[in-house]
């Protein structure tokens, strides 16, 4: 069963930074690209980044290039998204989500707030 | 980027009544390889988006065959044949050919 699970998320005040993990399991992990998509409060789902297999392609939305950094640990099964310079315009639950977006994680809410 | 857009934004049904879902790109979905990477996703209140279709009408496994989707190019529709109390939820359609892929704003589903 693949199965996808989000930690690291929480409050940080704008300006700051904070690392989510996703631990991946149930399917090779190392084969395939995976991807980032966040959801502000009440609001829709936007798609932030995604990482090829190896981890030397990696593409971003505008909004977050130069402060998000996604990479991967194809050893431990595990993808990460290294958030910095953090903007309330951030504030939002970050799914992470397999290459065709067939599987979701349950998200981790990352509230930037002073 | 490519814009997508739905209609309607809400869309009030009967149970047992069809439904139905418009989307559109401002660009053509057809890659350079030949493939259209226009998915639809179903969002249930408190949970993570699900995956329904695939390449515009691939539906995905466990996901009821009153769902399907059609359409080509820049014009998109998923349509449910009779809707049942579960399928209440938001409805995004995703582009995943060009970057950044992009979602639709959501199309909510509530029974009358």
């Amino acid at each position: 069963e693949v199965r996808l699970v989000e930690s690291g998320g929480g409050l940080v005040q704008p300006g700051g930074s904070l690392r989510l993990s996703c631990a991946a399991s149930g399917f090779t992990f190392s084969n395939f690209w995976m991807n980032w998509v966040r959801q502000a409060p009440g609001k829709g789902l936007e798609w932030v980044a995604n990482i090829n297999p190896n981890g030397s392609e990696k593409y971003y939305v505008d909004s977050v290039k130069g402060r998000f950094t996604t990479s991967r640990d194809n050893a431990q099964n595990s993808l990460f998204l290294q958030m910095t310079s953090l903007r309330t315009e951030d504030t939002a639950v970050y799914y992470c989500a397999t290459a065709g977006f067939d599987y979701w994680g349950q998200g981790a809410l990352v509230t930037v707030s002073s | 980027d490519v814009v997508m857009t739905q209609s309607p934004l809400s869309l009030p049904v009967t149970l047992g009544q069809p439904a139905s879902i418009s989307c559109r790109s401002s660009q053509g979905l057809v890659s350079t390889g030949g493939g259209t990477y226009l998915m639809w996703f179903q969002q249930r209140p408190g949970q993570s988006p699900r995956r329904l279709i695939y390449k515009v009408s691939n539906r995905d496994s466990g996901v009821p065959d009153r769902f399907s989707g059609s359409g080509s190019d820049t014009d998109f529709t998923l349509k449910i044949s009779r809707v049942e109390a579960e399928d209440v939820g938001v409805y995004y359609c995703m582009q995943g050919t060009h970057f950044p892929f992009t979602f639709g704003p959501g199309t909510k589903v509530e029974i009358k």
